[in-house]
């Protein structure tokens, strides 16, 4: 089945780049999302790449796809400490019912 | 905006009671799903529903049941709750369509004792 792997911990100093990695196994993936949980809260949409472009900026994100190796990234430029949250990648397959697969998520960490 | 509300934030119950989880989306969705997540295992989907009166299982439907009576409202059963059910669940609700992101609500923190 599909598998979608995230490191679970990320720390960085306020000001530095963040750069958070995924994995993903299903080829057949059409979109695949970022999303942000902040403590206490549900999971908001960051952004999202459509399978067939390889990068997406919007503001401090960029999203980078190398569908080849199956691998998308989110950097976030001039983390800020509000930027501490977990950030989860999820991958839409083209078939069947549609299910989004989730990772793990990974603990971003800022230090002022 | 979209609007998905859950019925409680935090919610404590005792082993073998029976327990109920409501969500309520504002958006006229078709589509609605149950999560659970728990530290380092992520999100593990419990339940979703194409529409109204329709329910498939997801990857850990044991010891849960849902209903969706109404479009805009999903409700998840645990019919005798466990320790090992003590989770943050999460409701979420999607417009039909594969290429439309899904929509969380702010999650219950349920604890069994």
């Amino acid at each position: 089945g599909e598998d979608v792997e995230q490191s679970l911990f990320l720390s960085v100093r306020e000001g530095d780049s963040s750069v958070i990695n995924c994995t993903y196994t299903d080829s057949s993936s059409t979109y695949l999302y970022w999303y942000k949980q902040e403590p206490g809260a549900g999971l908001q949409l960051l952004t999202y790449i459509f399978s067939n472009m390889d990068m997406k900026q919007d503001q401090r994100l960029t999203v980078l796809l190398n569908k080849k190796d199956k691998h998308l990234s989110l950097r976030i430029a001039d983390t800020q400490t509000g930027d501490s949250a977990i950030y989860f990648c999820a991958e839409s397959p083209s078939g069947g019912s549609y299910i989004p697969t989730f990772g793990r998520g990974t603990s971003l960490i800022v230090h002022p | 905006d979209v609007k998905v509300t859950q019925s409680s934030r935090y919610l404590v119950k005792r082993t073998g009671e029976k327990v109920f989880l409501e969500c309520v989306q504002d958006m006229d969705h078709e589509n609605m799903f149950w999560y659970r997540q728990d530290p380092g295992l992520g999100l593990r989907l419990i339940y979703f529903s194409y529409d109204v009166k329709m329910k498939e299982k997801g990857d850990i439907p044991e010891g849960y049941s849902v209903s969706r009576e109404k479009k805009e409202r999903f409700s998840l059963i645990l019919e005798s709750a466990s320790t090992n059910q003590t989770s943050m669940y999460l409701c979420a609700s999607r417009r039909e369509g594969y290429t439309d992101t899904q929509y969380f609500g702010p999650g219950t923190r349920l604890t069994v004792l």
